[in-house]
């Protein structure tokens, strides 16, 4: 049983679409973080949030609580997007999403 | 500098070795956490910490062991090293902050890939 749900698995855009990236959770929590991870590894936070929705740069992040359900959307893709996106959740403890890797071609 | 650091970067290691994987943050967080990633899993949390004196078992514990040794500074050991806790290990850091707060916020070290033969 997953907590935490994204979909695509896989994403593939040609450069310039606006890319969206879905994030599902089934447990009650108090605040939900958006990461980036590059194809060497690192791991970097994007987005912090607990409702609403925050934007930086070409990358938006919203959240409905009530639906339990967060997309992250990217606008004019880059090739410098291609990452993997994870989902996490913060309720009585952290929970991850799989991923979801997104491979932008010029 | 990086904010959070995590040594070694790699290492490969046989069966049954002792191996100590270290993180060290200059970020004056309180909390702590270490982390293995699989192909296909998402994060698993092993060990987590939100302060020196306070240790707390995770996810998938059972195999590692932990040392809070300052603020600064986490361990995570593997007594006896076994070729299925082959897999890429994250340290990451948060402030203690109200719950739903942004000091959930976490952050991560650059990741150790860890091989066991």
């Amino acid at each position: 049983k997953n907590e935490v749900e994204q979909s695509p698995q896989n994403l593939t855009a040609q450069e310039g679409e606006f890319i969206t990236i879905n994030c599902s959770y089934s447990v009650g929590i108090s605040a939900l973080h958006w990461l980036q991870q590059h194809p060497g590894g690192g791991i970097v936070s994007l987005f912090m949030l607990s409702s609403g929705k925050k934007k930086h740069g070409r990358l938006i992040a919203t959240i409905n609580i009530q639906e339990k359900h967060s997309s992250l959307h990217i606008t004019a893709s880059h090739p410098r997007d291609s990452a993997v996106y994870i989902c996490a959740v913060i309720g009585n403890q952290f929970y991850f999403g799989t991923g979801t890797s997104l491979t932008v071609i010029p | 500098d990086a904010d959070v650091t995590q040594t070694p970067r790699n290492r490969i290691t046989k069966t049954g070795k002792r191996i100590m994987l270290e993180c060290s943050q200059t970020k004056g967080h309180d909390r702590m956490y270490w982390y293995r990633q699989d192909p296909g899993l998402g994060l698993r949390l092993i060990y987590y910490s939100f302060d020196v004196k306070d240790i707390n078992k995770g996810e998938i514990s059972d195999g590692y062991s932990v040392s809070r040794q300052a603020q600064a500074k986490f361990s995570l050991s593997l007594e006896s090293a076994i070729p299925n806790q082959t897999a890429l290990y994250f340290c990451a850091t948060s402030v203690v902050g109200l719950a739903g707060g942004s000091g959930n916020e976490q952050f991560f070290g650059p990741g150790t890939r860890l091989t066991v033969l």
